[in-house]
């Protein structure tokens, strides 16, 4: 499987710590993109990073991307009870037909 | 822009009955893609159309279910029969360049069959 998979698979954190979500992936990619899933809805984007880009940010959120690890990771940093959500890495592998493959998904709960 | 559109929200259905899943995807976007999401298999990509035209259906699980999208502004996917195996939550996302950009999603339509 070409899946992405992200680590870990459930985080608790206090209200004003950060929290770091990692993503793993197989093959090379064009680009790799971040998407939020808020219980019972549908996937916001986050953000996008090439594959000649290392680091991006927008926010509270900053974006890593190694691709000689063929790894990513996502911080958000002073995070809130908002930011209560499931967090999905996917990738648009290299030759894979312009389409993104999703990753298994991070739980975040940040507690007041 | 109301955003993609996806009706039905719920479905609740019998084994063995045909089920309809609609989708208006944002105006000008040419990219239309199925998902469906489940506890053990994740989010899954079951077909995407680029200008109305299936590109990629490698991931419709079998011949029960098809997916058609006769103009820009509307998609149907569709099972005939559904079975309790169906059931998930099935999302319709849209964009203006594939994989290589940002997708929109649906709220989802939650399916259950009985």
């Amino acid at each position: 499987s070409q899946q992405g998979e992200e680590d870990p698979q459930a985080l608790s954190i206090q209200e004003g710590e950060n929290a770091t979500m990692n993503c793993s992936y197989k093959t090379s990619i064009n680009n790799l993109q971040w998407y939020r899933q808020n219980s019972g809805r549908g996937l916001v984007h986050l953000i996008l990073i090439r594959s000649n880009e290392r680091e991006k940010h927008s926010g509270r959120l900053r974006v890593t991307l190694d691709t000689s690890k063929k790894s990513s990771s996502l911080l958000i940093t002073a995070s809130r009870a908002a930011d209560t959500a499931s967090y999905f890495c996917a990738t648009d592998f290299t030759g894979g037909g312009n389409k993104l493959t999703f990753g298994t998904g991070t739980q975040l709960k940040v507690e007041l | 822009d109301a955003g993609v559109i996806q009706s039905p929200r719920h479905e609740v259905t019998e084994m063995g009955q045909e089920v309809t899943l609609r989708c208006k995807p944002i105006s000008g976007h040419d990219y239309l893609f199925w998902y469906r999401q489940t506890m053990m298999r994740g989010l899954e990509l079951l077909i995407y159309f680029n200008n109305n035209v299936p590109i990629d259906d490698s991931g419709m699980p079998e011949d029960r279910f098809s997916a058609k999208m006769p103009n820009a502004s509307f998609s149907t996917l569709k099972i005939q029969p559904s079975e309790p195996r169906d059931s998930a939550v099935y999302f319709c996302a849209s964009s203006l360049a594939g994989g290589r950009g940002e997708q929109f999603f649906g709220p989802g339509t939650r399916l259950t069959v009985l």
